[in-house]
């Protein structure tokens, strides 16, 4: 149990360019999902907070209109990177928490985006 | 002070060894505690999960707990080299559901 998929495993795309990344909870219901970010070597850093339909939160320094957040369901919820450039080249990682109310995490296999 | 500190590592044992992997915490109203480990280019895991003082053991992996002392550790006994990772000590602040982790303790477990 307890399964998170996320799509695409791996996006090249030109500087400019909108990259969309889904994160989906495969076998229960996510009421809230998270967006991390992690570049090599560094630990995990936590981007923005989502819950099906609502606003996301956003984390201090993270441009809430560059990464747009969208928690369509309970089993969805999708980040994209606008206008990307080399720096938001990374490893993109969502978990999602269930609604049996348990603060576990669960991590979706991430993306890694390279911006050329 | 950073809310979850880890030691620093990287930590090195023989395979078949226990690896002992240490976590503090600086809230001290926190409540749920886990570990994640992490292959190189891969996401984390969950492992283990533990929210009482004391230990808990699942397979050969064991979590011991001492909120008084605010710490939190894993243990990995008869390591193989499959464990070689980095494991993440996430602890729940509280009344907040998002997670705090401490920077991780790589392991490497030498044939």
């Amino acid at each position: 149990g307890a399964v998170v998929s996320q799509h695409p495993s791996r996006v090249i795309c030109k500087s400019g360019t909108s990259v969309k990344i889904e994160c989906r909870s495969l076998d229960f219901q996510a009421t809230t999902m998270f967006w991390y970010r992690q570049f090599p070597k560094q630990s995990l850093m936590l981007m923005a907070t989502s819950n099906e339909g609502s606003k996301a939160t956003y984390e201090q320094g993270v441009e809430k209109d560059k990464f747009l957040i969208n928690h369509a369901s309970l089993t969805l919820s999708t980040l994209t990177v606008t206008s990307a450039h080399p720096e938001d080249s990374s490893f993109y990682i969502c978990s999602a928490r269930g609604l049996a109310g348990g603060l576990e995490q669960y991590f979706g296999p991430g993306t890694r985006l390279t911006v050329t | 002070q950073k809310e979850v500190e880890q030691n620093s590592g990287p930590l090195s044992v023989p395979e078949g060894a226990i690896a002992s992997l240490n976590c503090t915490y600086s809230d001290r109203g926190s409540q749920s505690f886990f570990w994640y480990r992490q292959y190189s280019g891969k996401s984390p895991e969950l492992i283990m999960s533990i929210y009482s003082n004391g230990d808990k053991e699942d397979g050969r992996f064991t979590a011991q707990l001492n909120k008084a002392s605010q710490y939190v550790s894993l243990l990995i006994r008869d390591s193989q080299p499959s464990d070689s990772a980095t494991y993440l000590c996430a602890v729940n602040p509280p009344d907040d559901y998002k997670l705090s982790f401490g920077a991780g303790t790589t392991v490497t477990v030498r044939a």
